[in-house]
C-alpha cells in the first residue's frame, strides 16, 4: 500500500526566506504526486502535480517541487515565502488508474515578520 | 478551470436531525466525487467514493447507513448524514476528478458542521 510521509509538523520561516516543505513516499511504482494547501477553514487548493517527465514541476504561488526516485522524496520549495502562504500544507500520492489519494499528516507554515 | 463548490459553507443542527450537504463541479462533468472528513488539526480521511449512477464504495469503518451519498448526475453529489450525533460534528469535504485526468482531485471548500 502507498504511504505519505511528511516529517514536520510544523514550519517557522521568516517572511522573504526561503522554504522547504519535506516529503517522501511510499510506493512501488512510479507514483502520481501532489501538494496541496489548506489555508484555515477552506478546502484543498492544488500548488502543483508530477506523473512523469521532467522531474521539478513548477506550480502556481511561485512554488516548486522536485522528484527524486532515488530518495522517494518530492520536496516542496518556494525562493521567498510571503505572509500569505502560513498555511497548512498535504503532500499527497496517487497512482496511474486508481483515483484515490493517499494524504500526509499535513506541515502548517507559520510566517514571521 | 476546475472549480467545485459545495453548500453549506457551514450549519448548524440538533442531534437526531439529518442534514445534506452539497458538492457541484462547476465547469466540468465529474465521473467521480469524493467525500472527506477533516478533523481540528489533522489530514484528510476519505469516508466514500461516489461514482455518477451507481452506489457509492465506503471506506473501511464508515458507516454508510448513517452517511448517505448520492451522485444523481456528472455535476452533483450529496452526503447526507443522517440522525446525526455531537461526535459527527466535523469538516467534510468533497472533491472532484475531471474525465481527463482523472488522477487529479479538485477540492471543494469544504462544510462545517456542528451537532449541538
Amino acid at each position: 500500500a502507498q504511504s505519505v510521509t511528511q516529517p514536520d509538523i510544523h514550519i517557522t520561516v521568516s517572511e522573504g526566506a526561503s522554504l522547504e516543505l519535506r516529503c517522501n513516499y511510499s510506493y512501488g511504482a512510479t507514483p502520481y504526486l501532489f501538494w496541496y494547501v489548506q489555508s484555515p477553514g477552506q478546502g484543498l487548493q492544488l500548488l502543483l502535480k508530477y506523473f512523469s517527465g521532467d522531474t521539478l514541476v513548477q506550480g502556481i504561488k511561485g512554488f516548486e517541487a522536485e522528484f527524486k526516485r532515488s530518495q522517494s522524496s518530492f520536496n516542496l520549495r518556494k525562493p521567498s515565502v510571503h505572509w500569505s502562504d502560513a498555511a497548512e500544507y498535504f503532500c499527497a500520492v496517487g497512482t496511474f488508474g486508481n483515483e484515490k489519494l493517499t494524504f500526509g499528516t499535513g506541515t502548517r507554515l507559520t510566517i514571521i515578520p | 478551470g476546475a472549480v467545485v463548490s459545495q453548500h453549506p459553507s457551514w450549519v448548524i443542527c440538533k442531534s437526531g436531525t439529518s442534514v445534506k450537504i452539497e458538492c457541484r463541479s462547476l465547469d466540468f462533468q465529474a465521473t467521480t466525487m469524493f467525500w472527506y472528513r477533516q478533523f481540528p488539526k489533522q489530514s484528510l480521511m476519505l469516508m466514500a467514493t461516489s461514482n455518477e449512477g451507481s452506489k457509492a464504495t465506503y471506506e473501511q469503518g464508515v458507516e454508510k447507513d448513517k452517511f448517505l451519498i448520492n451522485h444523481a448526475s456528472l455535476t452533483l453529489s450529496t452526503l447526507t448524514v443522517t440522525s446525526a450525533h455531537p461526535e459527527d460534528s466535523s469538516f467534510y469535504i468533497c472533491s472532484a476528478t475531471p474525465p481527463t485526468g482523472q488522477e487529479t482531485q479538485y477540492f471543494g471548500p469544504g462544510t462545517r458542521l456542528l451537532v449541538l
